[in-house]
């Protein structure tokens, strides 16, 4: 079976410039969550969406946002890009939405902004 | 919020020697307590988690881990290390009445060499 894929596996952006992660979830699996790894640090939460609807945000500006479509996969949405958010993009899914089923995590996005 | 510290940035140690690598959460009440391991340039896998019951846990690879409530620490040991299980570690918490979020450490690198 596939696992969590993320796309592109690369990116780099400009400052000020808006950029689209995507994230397909394991078959079967109804909730994406979305984290941000800055080099050296661990992964911080930004958003968990389960059955097309957002159950929680972390403490991240009103510039990033996030959809989950009708098959389940993910977009990750962030504008006006700032040096700050290069890092790596993690996406994880699981079959539900509560933190005890277990979250299964894609390789990554990793976003460098110049 | 619920935090975790992990108290060495780096571990090295020899190939067959046991390993500990410490994790303490700030919370008093109910937690859920994680710990994934992150390959080079891929994805976090779960080790093993506890959420309730017994305070030893077993999990993947050989590894288990022991929840402490009265020094809240959830501390990740190994009784024989191989060259293979150079990563990075990292602990995680979750409150049980949110339910959703993971809050991670910043990390611990094990380096196993011969």
């Amino acid at each position: 079976d596939a696992g969590v894929t993320q796309s592109p596996t690369h990116l780099i952006k400009t400052r000020g410039q808006q950029v689209t992660l995507r994230c397909s979830p394991i078959s079967g699996h109804k909730s994406v969550s979305w984290y941000q790894q800055v080099l050296g640090q661990g992964p911080q939460f930004i958003f968990q969406y389960y059955e097309k609807e957002e159950r929680g945000r972390g403490n991240f500006p009103d510039r990033f946002s996030a959809r989950q479509f009708p098959n389940y996969s993910s977009e990750l949405n962030v504008n006006a890009l700032l040096l700050g958010d290069s890092a790596l993009y993690l996406c994880a899914s699981s079959l539900s939405g509560q933190i005890t089923y277990e979250q299964y995590f894609g390789p990554g996005t990793r976003l460098t902004v110049t | 919020a619920q935090s975790v510290t992990q108290l060495d940035s780096q571990v090295p140690v020899f190939e067959e020697a046991p390993v500990e690598l410490r994790c303490n959460y700030s919370s008093s009440v109910s937690v859920y307590l994680f710990w994934y391991v992150q390959y080079p340039n891929q994805g976090l896998q779960l080790l093993l988690k506890y959420l309730s019951g017994s305070t030893l846990v077993k999990g993947i690879n050989g590894f288990e881990a022991e929840f402490n409530k009265s020094q809240t620490s959830f501390h990740l040991r190994k009784p024989s290390v191989h060259i293979s299980d150079t990563a990075e570690y990292f602990c995680a918490v979750s409150d049980p009445n949110s339910g959703y979020a993971l809050n991670f450490g910043k990390g611990t690198s094990l380096l196993v060499t011969p």
